[in-house]
């Protein structure tokens, strides 16, 4: 099965306007992290924000936050006020476990996202 | 505050050769994990050492080898070169054992033909 499952390969968004991409994810450890990053046609994966299964309230960063539910299992990105900038791939990602699992990372096939002007 | 570096950016093997990649993780930083990326398989975990020491291995052949030095930095060597080993190869680095933070480089492109 999937670990992490992005059901949007693509979508448009308008510039300025908010955009949700979908992120699921399968785990039957109690402790693991979340993470988005967004990957430019440079290649470089950027860092955009992290949720931890513990955390209590959602992550914010800036324009981005995530909306985690996690009875769901989900942990969807919110981009608000979209700007041209944000056109690139998104990926989301999950670490299982305390220290087994150390640094790895699992990651979802990604949603690419063009904003439109 | 310099980032990860990765060099080379671009590379071309033929096929059967070795190659050998480089991964300067950001100052401070002991984990460094390595990804390979395809349009096919998407991002797959390749390694990861924390402290000198292997402490993930991703489901990869054993042409796959990693290693990292004292000072954090890290390579990765790939043995007798497959067309299918042409990809994006990214390296992550975290400051501590379970970050929360993952910081990648702008990785190496190598083509095999």
């Amino acid at each position: 099965a999937q670990k992490i499952t992005q059901t949007q390969p693509g979508m448009f968004v308008q510039e300025k306007e908010a955009v949700t991409l979908d992120c699921t994810y399968d785990t039957s450890d109690p402790s693991y992290g979340l993470f988005w990053y967004k990957q430019p046609s440079s290649g470089e994966m950027i860092f955009l924000i992290y949720q931890g299964s513990y955390d209590q309230q959602n992550a914010t960063e800036g324009r981005y936050s995530l909306n985690f539910q996690k009875a769901r299992k989900s942990a969807n990105l919110v981009i608000s006020a979209s700007q041209l900038g944000d056109s690139a791939m998104y990926f989301c990602a999950m670490r299982e476990g305390l220290k087994a699992a150390g640094n790895k990372l699992t990651f979802g096939g990604g949603t690419r996202v063009l904003v439109k002007p | 505050k310099a980032g990860v570096t990765q060099t080379p950016r671009y590379l071309i093997k033929t096929r059967g050769q070795q190659v050998t990649l480089s991964c300067s993780p950001i100052s401070g930083h002991r984990s460094v994990s390595w990804y390979q990326q395809t349009p096919g398989q998407g991002l797959q975990f390749l390694f990861e050492y924390f402290s000198e020491t292997q402490r993930n291995k991703g489901n990869f052949p054993g042409r796959f080898s990693g290693r990292q030095f004292s000072n954090s930095r890290s390579e990765m060597n790939v043995s007798t070169l497959e067309l299918g080993d042409s990809a994006l190869y990214l390296c992550a680095s975290s400051i501590r054992a379970e970050g929360t933070e993952a910081f990648f480089g702008q990785g190496t492109r190598l083509t095999v033909v």
